[in-house]
């Protein structure tokens, strides 16, 4: 079946630090793949997503690209800012009668230092 | 309204009773999801809509939960004979319904079973 595995939290950077956070996948077949964030308080966002091998999906400066011979997406980002403190969902999406079926990974939790 | 409301944004209820979850998706969406969101996990999925009927209500976890949306639009999550394990935030999400677009999720309803 399809699953997502993405790296353990919690993560905790200081501001400006470079970012990683893992995800592989388990599909059959050719999922689209996606990061949301859920900032405290607030409800889930799509961040970014990749809808094919190689792609690459990008938003406020964080990027993931697609690999499907690793089957990963990782998560990365520059500079990160304490403004970007949240819990980051990779999740892929299995197609099925007209719309999507999201399967999610557990969730990284990542806390920005001043 | 802009985006996917859920109600109640909190509910506490006692062991065995039963409960009711409202969702207002999205005017115009005609595909709706709802999740279910354990403590420090990711969601995950329990029954999906295309209109009306329910095209995919394989995550429901067993028969005390149900799932309606009698005019393709609001949808109501039934619980009935509440357990301590339904606690959990319950996710609405709706999209276009075309393949490769964006779930607009709510806030969530935070359960609380005592």
């Amino acid at each position: 079946g399809n699953s997502v595995t993405q790296m353990e939290g919690p993560v905790t950077l200081s501001e400006e630090a470079f970012l990683t956070i893992n995800c592989t996948y388990t599909a059959t077949g050719y999922p689209s793949l996606f990061w949301y964030v859920q900032y405290p308080g607030e409800g889930l966002q799509l961040l970014l997503k990749a809808t094919k091998a190689d792609d690459k999906g990008s938003n406020k400066g964080f990027e993931a690209t697609y690999r499907k011979e690793t089957t990963s997406f990782h998560l990365e980002k520059g500079s990160v800012q304490v403004s970007d403190s949240a819990v980051y969902f990779c999740a892929l999406s299995a197609y099925f009668q007209g719309a999507q079926k999201l399967v999610f990974g557990q969730g990284t939790r990542l806390t920005i230092n001043p | 309204g802009a985006g996917v409301s859920q109600t109640p944004s909190n509910k506490v209820t006692e062991k065995g009773k039963y409960v009711e979850l409202r969702c207002d998706p999205i005017s115009g969406h005609t595909a709706l999801y709802w999740y279910r969101q354990s403590l420090g996990q990711g969601p995950e999925f329990l029954i999906y809509f295309q209109g009306t009927g329910a095209a995919d209500d394989s995550g429901l976890p067993n028969d005390r939960f149900f799932a309606v949306r009698p005019e393709g639009s609001v949808s109501t999550l039934k619980i009935q004979r509440t357990e301590r394990g339904d606690s959990a935030v319950y996710l609405c999400a709706s999209s276009p319904g075309h393949s490769n677009t964006e779930a607009f999720f709510g806030q969530g309803t935070r359960l609380t079973v005592v």
